[in-house]
Formats: structure tokens, sequence, C-alpha cells
């Protein structure tokens, strides 16, 4: 079956250190997003692809980093400039960009 | 219905009952509109679409209306079930300008 998938659920980081959270798809999507969800807050874009080896800074890049070396993963690199990390982050895909969106089930970061 | 604050709206409803969602969006050139479930977590399920040139679109119990004249969004489930109990959030989309944009959602909880 096609899909997004996101490794780990859970991961936990201590201050200082750089965490990557993977994001692969099967969906032959070009178009690949990271988001970053906050309690009672919407989703905010941390930074987005549409091609291999392309992608754009979002609302809130800061103290995060990407690679898009392949169509199928893009995974996402939360530093130590990150100040306030803890959140639960989405990925996503799709066909073109903002256009039917399909979402991976997410990876919760908490610091310690 | 919607905010832009840092508590997320609340409804319950009886099983068996109708809900109603909304949405009040910010762009009147978004070119179309998405409803998504959000389960505790999980990531985010595409429930349903209309498109800026509509004013209702009908899945299956459910049904979305948009009214661009007051710049408003609703989805309307029938018969609500335990299993709708999720966050519910709109999202808008200007392709014109790459914008799009997630509110920040509705909990909702069915009663059985």
């Amino acid at each position: 079956d096609g899909g997004i998938t996101q490794s780990p659920k859970y991961l936990f980081r201590k201050e200082g250190q750089n965490v990557t959270l993977s994001c692969e798809q099967n969906l032959n999507h070009d178009a690949m997003y990271w988001y970053r969800q906050d309690p009672g807050q919407g989703l905010r874009l941390i930074y987005y692809s549409q091609i291999v080896n392309d992608f754009q800074k979002g609302d809130i890049a800061e103290g995060y980093s990407v690679s898009r070396e392949k169509k199928e993963s893009f995974p996402l690199t939360v530093t130590s400039a990150q100040k306030n990390p803890t959140a639960f982050y989405l990925c996503a895909s799709s066909i073109e960009r903002d256009y039917g969106y399909t979402f991976g089930s997410g990876t919760r970061l908490t610091v310690v | 219905g919607e905010s832009v604050g840092l508590h997320l709206p609340t409804l319950s409803v009886q099983e068996g009952d109708n809900s109603i969602i909304n949405c009040a969006y910010s762009n009147s050139a978004s070119d179309y509109f998405i409803w998504y479930k959000q389960e505790s977590g999980k990531g985010p399920q595409f429930i349903i679409d209309i498109r800026s040139n509509m004013d209702k679109r009908q899945g299956q119990r459910v049904t979305v209306l948009l009214n661009k004249t007051v710049k408003h969004l609703s989805l309307q489930i029938a018969a609500t079930q335990p299993g709708d109990s999720a966050v519910y959030f709109c999202a808008e989309i200007f392709l014109g300008g790459n914008q799009f944009y997630f509110g920040t959602g509705t909990s909702l909880t069915v009663i059985p």
C-alpha cells in the first residue's frame, strides 16, 4: 500500500542535541512538507520541497534544516538552535504544490 | 467554531445527533478548502474538499458549505458516531500565492 511513513513515533532529545526525524513516502509525490503542531494552534510550515535537491523555508524555519536527496525521503533535523523544539511534527506529501496532501502519522519530540 | 487563540474550541454532541463545525477563513481569493480530521496522536486525514466556485459539496455523512460572502466554511456530520470524536480543522489554499493555511481546529466529542 502506498503511504507516507514517519519515524520514530516518539523522540526524546537532550538540550543542545541535534535530532533527525525521518519521513519516507512511496506515493511518487513530488512535493513534501514539514509542519509543526503545538497544542491549541494550527499547523505551521517549517520547510517544503517541490522537487529533489530543492527546498524552501516555510514560516518557522529557524533552528531546523532539511535535505531532499531522494524523491521518497525528506528528513528534518531539529538543531540545538531551535529553542522550543517540543512539539508534534507532521510530514506531508502531495502530487503538486499544495494539492492533495497526504499526512504521515507524526513524530512527537520532547526535550528532556 | 474556528479560533486563532490558544484555546481549542470544543463541541460536544450526543451520538446520533448532527454536528456542525465552523471555520472562518481570511483570504477571499482562496481557491479551495479542505476539512481534515485528526485523532489524538495521529496525522490529519482528508475528509472532504470544496472549490471556491461551489457552495456545497456532499460526501458520505458529511457536507461542506461555503459562504464566500462572509468567508465562512462549515462541516456538517450527520448521525455523529463515537468514532467521529477528533479534532477537525479546515485549510484554505490560495494557489496563486502558494499559500496553504490551516486553522487551529475544533475538538469534537461524541457522547454515547
